[in-house]
């Protein structure tokens, strides 16, 4: 069963770009991988989401590895709102209408000025 | 805007004493999803709708029922909180399809007192 592993926390300064590594070991065939943003007293916000190689937006770009072992939540020149918690989750589907969430345990990324 | 709706935002509850939130969606979304969030914790799923079909996670306790009696509705029941289920509690909503992403409500933040 995949289980995914994030940095606890990060620091960043306004303008820089920020990378953010997830490890998902088990990852099957069919999972896909979403990155989720979350403000304090907010629900988390969807921001990007891969299969493999490389997904762009217009916030954030998703870099996937051809073994899909892991997946980088790129951020560029991030701004002080940028400061939150940024989770990474695999999905899974199992049979039928069956899903299982394994979703990481979040990495705080504090943006200074 | 089609959106995802908790009610109420807050809500105080007695040790014991039953309780229920409530989740409305505009989106007419087939999956309907109740996380309990603690502080500093990633989201945890406690069960899934995938339209009528009701999916419990193993380790969610028996304390914890839901009920979706349309498309647009989902309901949790705590039927005796206890001080450990304070927490904020996130509904989502996602469509039917493998890349479909989740959709979240602001959270209803639970105290027992």
């Amino acid at each position: 069963l995949a289980k995914t592993t994030q940095p606890i926390s990060m620091d960043s300064y306004e303008g820089q770009e920020v990378n953010i590594t997830c490890s998902h070991n088990n990852i099957a065939t069919n999972d896909y991988i979403t990155w989720y943003q979350q403000f304090p007293s907010q629900g988390p916000r969807f921001i990007i989401q891969g299969y493999k190689t490389k997904v762009t937006n217009e916030v954030a770009s998703l870099f996937i590895p051809a073994d899909r072992k892991s997946s980088t939540l790129s951020l560029p020149r991030v701004s002080l709102s940028d400061t939150a918690v940024y989770y990474c989750l695999v999905v899974i589907f199992g049979a039928g209408n069956n899903r299982k969430l394994i979703w990481g345990l979040g990495t705080s990324l504090a943006v200074n000025p | 805007d089609a959106m995802v709706i908790q009610n109420p935002r807050y809500q105080v509850t007695q040790f014991g004493k039953p309780v229920t939130l409530s989740c409305s969606q505009t989106l007419n979304h087939n999956v309907m999803y109740w996380y309990q969030q603690k502080s500093s914790q990633a989201p945890k799923l406690l069960f899934h709708y995938y339209d009528k079909d009701f999916n419990n996670e193993a380790d969610t306790p028996d304390n914890f029922q839901s009920r979706r009696p349309n498309t647009s509705f989902c309901f949790l029941d705590i039927r005796s909180p206890g001080l450990g289920d304070a927490a904020m509690y996130l509904c989502a909503t996602s469509g039917k399809g493998e890349t479909d992403t989740q959709y979240f409500g602001p959270g209803t933040r639970l105290t027992v007192l």
